[in-house]
């Protein structure tokens, strides 16, 4: 089975913070995503990555940045915490191939931030 | 670009009844992928059904079955003899066949109770 974990599940930060949200999978997929779940929006995709230091801009990369350095890790930074990023935050991967395009991404349990 | 739609954000169903909750899309694409995700209050992102959209036959997965009809953009999920562990938020999402690294779009959601 695959698995995504994400490094927290609740985490509370100050406004102004540098905040580091980390999530490792351990299928050795090519594709990471970040979204951020808000009720009644559903889910934003943040940034997505297809392969080591590569990085796509997703629906609302403002005030996000993220970095992949090693394939089964893909962090998201919000660089300076703002009140309006309080959020459910997902990680998810899933297989580069085109043979692939129908298999799932899999999910991460999801880290819940407050920013105070 | 795409877009998806689910414009029940709340349904509720009586315990072994049968329940329908609707999704439609927009796209110029021919061929892509559709897919039903299940998140209950664990938070844990689950797939419960796939479509190909080449593929004119409904899919279906034990009490899960889909509507799909591809000239109206519908893609609808139909829970049979509804169970209490069916409560969950559920996202219709698309996903294009143009290469493999192609996120996911998600509608925003409909959340499901279930009445004893």
């Amino acid at each position: 089975d695959v698995k995504v974990t994400q490094s927290s599940r609740y985490l509370v930060k100050r406004t102004g913070e540098k905040v580091f949200l980390e999530c490792v999978q351990d299928m050795d997929h090519e594709n990471m995503f970040w979204y951020r779940q808000d009720p009644g929006l559903g889910l934003r995709l943040i940034y997505f990555s297809y392969d080591v230091k590569m990085k796509e801009k997703g629906d609302i990369p403002e005030g996000y940045s993220v970095s992949r350095e090693k394939k089964e890790r893909f962090s998201l930074i919000l660089e300076s915490a703002s009140t309006n990023q309080t959020s459910m935050y997902l990680c998810a991967s899933s297989l580069l191939a085109r043979t692939a395009l129908d298999q799932p991404q899999h999910f991460g349990d999801g880290t819940r931030l407050s920013i105070l | 670009a795409q877009t998806v739609t689910q414009s029940q954000p709340e349904m509720s169903v009586q315990e072994a009844e049968t329940v329908t909750l609707s999704c439609t899309y927009d796209t110029s694409e021919s061929d892509y992928y559709l897919f039903w995700y299940k998140q209950p209050p664990s938070r844990q992102m689950i797939l419960v059904i796939r479509q190909e959209a080449y593929k004119q036959q409904n899919a279906t997965e034990n009490r899960f079955s889909v509507n799909f009809q591809k000239a109206a953009k519908s893609f609808s999920l139909k829970i049979s003899d509804s169970q209490l562990g069916d409560a969950a938020m559920y996202f219709c999402a698309y996903r294009r066949l143009n290469s493999g690294n192609t996120p996911l779009v998600f509608g925003k959601g409909t959340r499901l109770s279930v009445i004893a």
